[in-house]
């Protein structure tokens, strides 16, 4: 498995501010990735945070409000931009081990934007 | 579209019973398939792996088993306890590295 911590784990925001959540792991992995889950759903894939080159977002989620940062194999941060209500949600990082490819979460950070 | 669900949303059974998750995918030509476990307001806990050459996993009191041609997985809880109640996730690798995740089935094991 990995250990994987997230700061910070919950947060209250004022709308049209930003947000920066760190992801950081115990261990190199090649594959980091940022999730959104929204209250009572699932989870959805926000994009693939690629070390050394742009994030790889998914269809529905652009740079300019999810801004990704991965300056190394064991470190990556998600920006939330100019928040609004409807961004409130937990954020989950998770990683990839290459072998088994199976994937672990972070705690997950909270945030709601008033 | 690569689609997973999971039925049913809740499912509420009386400690001691032995329970089956359901898991269905759109895709037969999956890459794995985790089952995680969520705490209200948790992050998410990986119970077991399947890879796509395997049928079956087990760990503990938790047995999964995946058939690739009907697109189904199962989630096997034997001998449920109370500290079993959680949201059980579902989520598919289709070979691009991505997870594609179900809705969940909310757990409630009843004392």
């Amino acid at each position: 498995s990995a250990v994987i911590s997230q700061k910070p784990s919950r947060d209250i925001c004022q709308r049209g501010t930003s947000l920066t959540i760190q992801c950081q792991v115990d261990s190199q992995v090649t594959m980091m990735f940022w999730y959104r889950q929204q209250p009572g759903q699932s989870l959805t894939l926000i994009a693939t945070a690629n070390q050394g080159s742009e994030a790889t977002y998914e269809s529905g989620f652009v740079i300019d409000k999810f801004p990704i940062s991965r300056p190394n194999l064991t470190f990556s941060t998600l920006t939330v931009s100019n928040m609004s209500p409807e961004d409130s949600s937990i954020y989950l990082c998770s990683v990839a081990r290459s072998i088994s490819n199976e994937q672990f979460f972070g705690p997950g950070t909270r945030l709601t934007v008033l | 579209k690569q689609e997973v669900t999971q039925i049913p949303a809740a499912l509420s059974v009386p400690e001691g019973e032995n329970l089956v998750l359901n898991c269905s995918f759109t895709d037969s030509a999956i890459y794995n398939l985790q089952w995680f476990r969520q705490d209200p307001g948790k992050g998410l806990t990986s119970l077991l792996l399947i890879q796509s050459s395997q049928r079956e996993q087990t760990s503990g009191r938790l047995n999964a088993s995946l058939d690739k041609s009907s697109g189904r997985s199962t989630l096997y809880i034997a001998a449920s306890q109370p500290g079993d109640s959680a949201t059980y996730l579902c989520a598919v690798n289709f070979g691009n590295e991505k997870l594609t995740f179900g809705t969940g089935t909310r757990l409630t094991i009843i004392p």
